[in-house]
């Protein structure tokens, strides 16, 4: 398969511990893009990358959130401290700049659940 | 920052209708708007796009309407099909200056055979 990976797809963790998600992207896409889905709400931009560089990070994104994409291939998204907010479904996609399209490919997501 | 608002959240239809969702958005320099189909449990999978040059795009029963004076945009699907359920999403960014999407709410739409 060669579309948007991620791992884990499901972490149930208690409150106060830190999780990590990780994102392959597809493998020439040198954007890649962390978004936050709630149940019955629409994907909520979280942060991006341009190869490594982040670009952009959410003014609601708490310190407690840190991505990275250290060799502008794959990204990790690293929450520290979790709280039971932070449960919620996380979106990796990915695109390439100057393709005819503005067309994000979404991985399947990592589902958080923190108790 | 961008907004977008979209309705309705949900929306019923007998299957062979005709069903519209509506976006509206703020920032006027935004000049691409997708429309993403999400099942339940799978990801967001984009069905068709609009840029702000074009003011209609169709793809057979899909089609998407923009009115930039009024800063809103339309999905239109005829002759519906029980397959077409799921949540629909709009979208909007200003393409060239970095493109991150800004998403509406969603809207669920429910075909009944």
């Amino acid at each position: 398969d060669t579309g948007v990976s991620q791992d884990p797809r499901h972490k149930i963790t208690k409150r106060g511990q830190n999780v990590t998600f990780r994102c392959d992207p597809i493998s020439e896409h040198n954007r890649l893009y962390w978004y936050r889905q709630t149940l019955g709400q629409g994907p909520e931009f979280l942060t991006y990358f341009q190869n490594e560089a982040q670009l952009e990070k959410s003014r609601l994104l708490s310190d407690r959130f840190s991505a990275e994409r250290p060799k502008g291939s794959f990204s990790t998204l690293e929450i520290q401290r979790t709280e039971q907010g932070d449960s919620a479904m996380y979106l990796c996609a990915s695109t390439i700049t100057g393709a005819n399209t503005g067309e994000l490919f979404f991985g399947e997501g990592s589902r958080l659940t923190v108790l | 920052g961008e907004n977008v608002e979209q309705h309705p959240s949900t929306l019923s239809v007998q299957e062979g209708d005709s069903a519209v969702i509506k976006c509206t958005y703020s920032d006027s320099a935004s000049n691409y708007f997708p429309w993403y189909k999400q099942e339940l449990g799978k990801r967001p999978q984009l069905i068709i796009d609009i840029r702000s040059n074009v003011g209609e795009k169709k793809d057979q029963r899909i089609a998407v309407t923009l009115n930039k004076t009024a800063k809103h945009f339309s999905l239109h699907i005829t002759e519906t099909q029980p397959e077409d359920s799921a949540v629909y999403f709009c979208a909007a960014t200003t393409y060239n200056q970095g493109g991150k999407l800004i998403f509406g709410q969603g809207t669920e739409l429910s075909v009944k055979p």
